[in-house]
């Protein structure tokens, strides 16, 4: 069974850029959920995708988006990066909404460092 | 709104020596709650986990208790390894819509010793 992956591992990018990462669900997974990891600090929940739809949204500007294709895959776009973007990307899969009526543990890949200059 | 706090690290220990890392939450209703650890150059590993009051939650020699008159949910382990060398993160879930997702305290970072 293969786990989350996420590319690329690193990434370095000017301010006003835009940016693109990328996530594979594990096997069986239908939902993704993407985090923000500022250095020295815990994950911060950017949105989940269910179904190929957004299906809940963290405190994020709209210039964050993202898309979930058929195969339950995911992007993570950031438009006009600015420095403070530069942190871990997290992306985790799961067999279900996270907000639903039971558990459904998310799995966690290595996630994607940006680095904004 | 629903948080979590952890008590700052880092935290450096000898090998064989107790472990406690402090966790505290806010949150409305009945959350669960979540151990992950972080080992360097890796991704989040959910460590354990308890979901309701009383539950203790336990695995590799690790335990937490859910306490809800505390609100709190301290991290344990009897004799730490050098292996156990890694970030710590407390986090919570709330089930329903978009609050579905995992609130995570700042991480406490463990370094043990030989």
């Amino acid at each position: 069974e293969t786990g989350v992956t996420q590319s690329p591992t690193h990434l370095i990018k000017t301010r006003g850029q835009q940016v693109t990462l990328r996530c594979s669900s594990q096997s069986g997974h239908n939902t993704v959920s993407w985090y923000q990891q500022a250095l020295g600090q815990g994950p911060q929940f950017i949105f989940q995708y269910y179904r190929e739809e957004e299906n809940g949204r963290g405190n994020f500007p709209p210039r964050f988006s993202g898309l979930q294709f058929p195969n339950y895959s995911s992007e993570l776009n950031v438009n006009a990066l600015e420095l403070d973007d530069s942190a871990l990307y997290l992306c985790a899969s799961s067999s279900g909404l996270a907000g639903g009526p039971s558990y459904n543990e998310q799995f966690f890949g290595p996630g994607t460092r940006l680095t904004v200059l | 709104g629903n948080s979590v706090t952890q008590m700052e690290g880092p935290v450096t220990l000898s090998e064989e020596a107790f472990l406690t890392i402090n966790c505290t939450y806010t949150a409305t209703g009945y959350p669960s709650l979540f151990w992950y650890v972080q080992y360097p150059g890796e991704g989040l590993q959910l460590l354990l986990k308890a979901t309701k009051a009383d539950d203790k939650g336990s695995n590799k020699g690790f335990e937490a208790t859910y306490r809800k008159e505390t609100t709190s949910f301290h991290l344990e382990k009897g004799s730490v390894q050098v292996s156990d060398s890694a970030v710590y993160f407390c986090a919570l879930v709330r089930y329903g819509g978009s609050q579905g997702n995992l609130i995570f305290g700042k991480g406490t970072k463990l370094s043990v010793k030989p």
